[in-house]
């Protein structure tokens, strides 16, 4: 079985561009989360979604950031505008029903880097 | 007070040996806890979910002690591939659920 696909896998762009990051959770997976990962301050959750409504989007640092989840099978994190400090590995992960939000499973990571 | 702390090391142990990772909690509604592995420039990957009354899967013993407010990961008989960081995660039940992340304890096995 597949498991959480994220694209792009790396994204170079300059400071004041629009970048968008995909994500495709595990089908059958009714719950996805959105984190960025610093060496500074490690992995923070950004948002999550339950059965595609927004739940919980206390990390997302600022109006820059904006998530949505169309569909059960694809989200989107949107900055724009992006700033050098955006720099960040960007994680999706999905968790199935039933078993609490901790078992989660993660895609790649998205690196973003913004000049 | 950070809601989970983790000892962020490295800790350095020679194969074969025995290493132990504590992770602290301060909100005692959290309800569950889990282990995940993240080496270095991947994605965390579910290790073990912790149990009271403990559990074990092959070298790897996870323990809760809920009086105390932490959760254990032992690792026996540590082999070069054991190698990573290791993140503790605790959730908390509540209006809504929360998951927290551990900032990470890693890990180096030498030869």
């Amino acid at each position: 079985d597949a498991g959480v696909i994220q694209s792009p896998r790396h994204e170079v762009t300059e400071m004041g561009q629009e970048v968008t990051l995909r994500c495709k959770p595990i089908s059958g997976h009714n719950s996805l989360f959105w984190y960025r990962q610093t060496m500074m301050r490690g992995l923070e959750l950004l948002i999550y979604f339950n059965n595609n409504v927004p739940i919980d989007d206390s990390g997302m640092p600022e109006d820059r950031f904006s998530a949505k989840m169309p569909n059960a099978s694809f989200s989107t994190l949107k900055i724009q505008p992006s700033e050098p400090r955006d720099s960040a590995v960007y994680f999706c992960a999905s968790s199935p029903p039933g078993t609490g939000y901790g078992e989660q499973f993660f895609g790649p990571g998205t690196r973003l880097t913004v000049l | 007070r950070k809601e989970v702390e983790q000892d962020p090391g490295p800790f350095n142990v020679p194969e074969g040996a025995t290493v132990a990772f504590n992770c602290t909690y301060s909100n005692s509604a959290s309800q569950s806890f889990f282990w995940y592995r993240q080496d270095c420039r991947k994605e965390p990957k579910l290790l073990m979910s912790v149990y009271s009354s403990g559990n074990e899967d092959g070298r790897f013993t996870a323990q809760l002690n809920r009086a105390s407010q932490y959760i254990s990961l032992l690792i026996r008989d540590s082999k070069l591939s054991d190698s990573a960081t290791y993140l503790c995660v605790v959730n908390r039940a509540g209006g809504y659920q929360k998951v927290t992340f551990g900032t990470g304890t890693k890990l180096q096995v030498i030869p």
